[in-house]
């Protein structure tokens, strides 16, 4: 079983809707983050917390928002889904801040599309 | 603004040769470094990280990290068509939280 699993991993909505996208981990990290990755650009960093009681805005959190229910568990939601918001969607996890458990474990990855 | 800088590519190197992927970052204060390698809709995989100055080297891989010059290479030995993924670079930034900065990629094509 993956160790970062990601649902769904293909989704095609509407604009306007109200999507979620989550997110669940068996590594035991504590810090988890979104990306979006669109062709050309990049991953881009939407939001990432480092316990459940500690969300933070990444570069484009902007139309997006978030919720940690547990240490393992990291949602990621559009309240009202735009056509550039067509992406996918990385979740991924670390343990920590230095060394080694600064590595980022990736999950498959959601490929959204806003029609 | 702290940047991640990669050359988009296609490198194309034939098959058995070196490629040399390059990334440069812009804190004199970063202090990890990352390879990451992506196939096509797939998800990033972690192949080196580098800390020190110098040369790693992980099987067909080598990492050479200078942090006076600011930068840090990926170095694949005897390329193979299997290894023709993008790779990406991710950096982390001093005072970044440990966050992780990503590049753009270089797609690499090691031609038959």
């Amino acid at each position: 079983d993956a160790d970062v699993t990601q649902t769904p991993r293909n989704r095609i909505t509407k604009t306007g809707k109200r999507i979620m996208l989550e997110c669940s981990q068996t590594k035991g990290h504590d810090r988890m983050y979104w990306y979006r990755q669109d062709p050309g650009l990049g991953l881009r960093l939407i939001y990432y917390s480092f316990d459940v009681k500690d969300i933070n805005k990444g570069e484009i959190s902007d139309g997006y928002s978030v919720s940690r229910q547990a240490q393992a568990k990291f949602s990621l939601s559009l309240e009202s889904a735009i056509p550039n918001q067509t992406a996918l969607y990385f979740c991924a996890t670390s343990e920590g801040f230095a060394g080694t458990k600064n590595i980022q474990y990736f999950g498959a990855g959601t490929r959204l599309s806003v029609l | 603004q702290k940047e991640v800088e990669q050359n988009s590519g296609p490198l194309s190197v034939p098959e058995g040769a070196i490629a040399s992927l390059n990334c440069t970052y812009s804190d004199r204060g970063s202090q990890s470094f990352f390879w990451y390698r992506q196939y096509s809709g797939k998800s990033p995989e972690l192949i080196m990280f580098i800390y020190s100055n110098g040369d790693k080297e992980d099987g067909r891989f080598t990492a050479q990290l200078n942090k006076a010059s600011q930068y840090v290479s990926l170095l694949i030995r005897d390329s193979q068509p299997s290894d023709s993924p993008t790779y990406l670079c991710a950096v982390r930034h001093g005072g970044s939280q440990g966050n992780l900065i990503f590049g753009k990629g270089t797609k690499l094509s090691v031609k038959p």
